[in-house]
């Protein structure tokens, strides 16, 4: 099955740092990829679309300056969390979409976020 | 904002017990329901994607039916094991993309 590997695992960084979180399709091409965010005993909450080649599409309330979405290949899309604050802690997942057209999304394994 | 809400939000159950949960959605203006599995540590795993009312779909001894029209889906494990101990997820899109709403999630936990 299709394989979606998402780096680092864990992060703690200080407060006013910025941090990098790669989510990559292994063995598929991933023109669409989602970022969603886990806040403790809360669903997944979508925070942005990121297409390849094209600019990520953020839903209402999320900060565009301080996430950061890049997606210049068709297996590599990257988060930044910008000048971090400790009310960014949280747990970030990307997905992908699978070229199926099911809908059907291949999961990260996803990133715990700590900032001091 | 479409609301997904699942019930109930935990589940223990005892090895060999079979169990179900529910997914609620609006009726309206559906798309598609995805179940997922999330066990501890491990990313969500896609178990169905259902479209058609009245659907059911099977893999193994988990099942999940859909109902489009009064806007419910349940998912079944028969004969649960403490394998089946993660977190059920369901999920829909509020429109014609394929970005997925989710709901809270079930936990379950299969007592040996």
């Amino acid at each position: 099955g299709a394989v979606v590997s998402q780096h680092p695992s864990w992060v703690i960084c200080k407060s006013g740092t910025s941090v990098k979180i790669e989510c990559r399709s292994l063995d598929f091409q991933a023109t669409t990829m989602f970022w969603y965010r886990q806040f403790p005993k809360q669903s997944l909450m979508l925070m942005a679309t990121s297409n390849e080649g094209s600019k990520a599409t953020y839903e209402q309330g999320v900060e565009k300056d301080k996430f950061l979405i890049n997606h210049a290949s068709l297996t590599l899309s990257t988060l930044t969390v910008t000048s971090a604050h400790p009310e960014d802690s949280s747990f970030y997942i990307c997905s992908a979409l699978t070229p199926s057209n099911t809908g059907e999304l291949f999961f990260g394994e996803g990133s715990r976020l700590t900032v001091l | 904002i479409l609301n997904v809400e699942q019930s109930p939000q935990s589940l223990h159950v005892q090895e060999g017990d079979s169990t179900n949960f529910t997914c609620s959605f609006p009726s309206s203006n559906f798309y598609a329901l995805h179940w997922y599995r999330w066990e501890t540590a491990k990313s969500p795993e896609a178990l169905f994607v259902m479209t058609l009312n009245g659907d059911e779909k099977k893999k193994g001894r988990i099942s999940a039916t859909l109902n489009t029209k009064e806007g419910y889906s349940y998912l079944y494990i028969k004969g649960s094991q403490p394998e089946d101990s993660a977190t059920y997820l369901c999920a829909s899109p509020s429109d014609s993309s394929y970005k997925l709403i989710f709901g809270s999630g079930t936990r379950l936990l299969v007592r040996p």
